[in-house]
């Protein structure tokens, strides 16, 4: 079947550190792959995305790379701010059935000065 | 501006009163979708619609009820709530080769 598994949360980081949040994916096929932002009270916003092997998605200073081998697309920023806590979700689509996605279940990020 | 609404925002009800959620598009999308998203559960797909009369289930269908009789338009109903069914609820739709669009998201409880 088709399914996304995320590195649970919540993950806290302090202001200028590294963020890497794990993403990786079942599907068969080729499958388009996403991030999702969900900032507090708000609905999800699409953050990057790529559409087939070792394209790179990037926004915001936010970058994910899309690997085959690995079946992942893990989500990653040199410096984080406190305006970038919210709820990222890592997300597929199969070309084959027309639109459906698949999300993961969401993980958690709080940036404290 | 491109969007996605959903009608209404919050909503507080008691166990078996049907009601109905409204979603619109205003993006000519053939693809609508509703999630509903619970702690540690994510978001899961409750029912889509690939275009006008064309309706599917998602994962989690049991309970709900939706019609797709305009293209704009992608309704959610709940025949006779029960407190499971206290979530946050979001319509989505988007077009092949595009990302989804979400709307701002209903939040009901069903006491």
């Amino acid at each position: 079947g088709n399914s996304v598994t995320q590195m649970e949360g919540p993950v806290t980081l302090s202001e200028e550190a590294f963020l890497t949040i794990n993403c990786t994916y079942t599907a068969t096929g080729y499958p388009s792959l996403f991030w999702y932002v969900q900032y507090p009270g708000e609905g999800l916003q699409l953050l990057l995305k790529a559409t087939k092997a070792d394209d790179k998605g990037s926004n915001k200073g936010f970058e994910a790379t899309y690997r085959k081998e690995t079946t992942s697309f893990h989500l990653e920023k040199g410096s984080v701010q406190v305006s970038d806590s919210a709820v990222y979700f890592c997300a597929l689509r199969r070309r084959v059935t027309g639109n459906q996605f698949y999300f993961g279940t969401g993980t958690s990020l709080t940036v404290i000065p | 501006e491109a969007q996605v609404t959903q009608n209404p925002r919050y909503l507080i009800t008691v166990t078996g009163k049907k009601l109905t959620v409204t979603c619109s598009q205003n993006m000519n999308h053939e693809y609508m979708s509703w999630y509903r998203q619970d702690p540690g559960l994510g978001l899961r797909q409750i029912y889509y619609s690939m275009n006008v009369e064309v309706t599917d289930k998602g994962d989690v269908p049991e309970g709900y009820k939706v019609s797709r009789k305009e293209k704009r338009n992608f309704p959610l109903i709940l025949e006779s709530p029960s407190p499971n069914q206290t979530s946050l609820y979001f319509c989505a739709s988007s077009s092949p080769g595009l990302g989804v669009v979400f709307g701002p998201g209903t939040r009901l409880t069903v006491l």
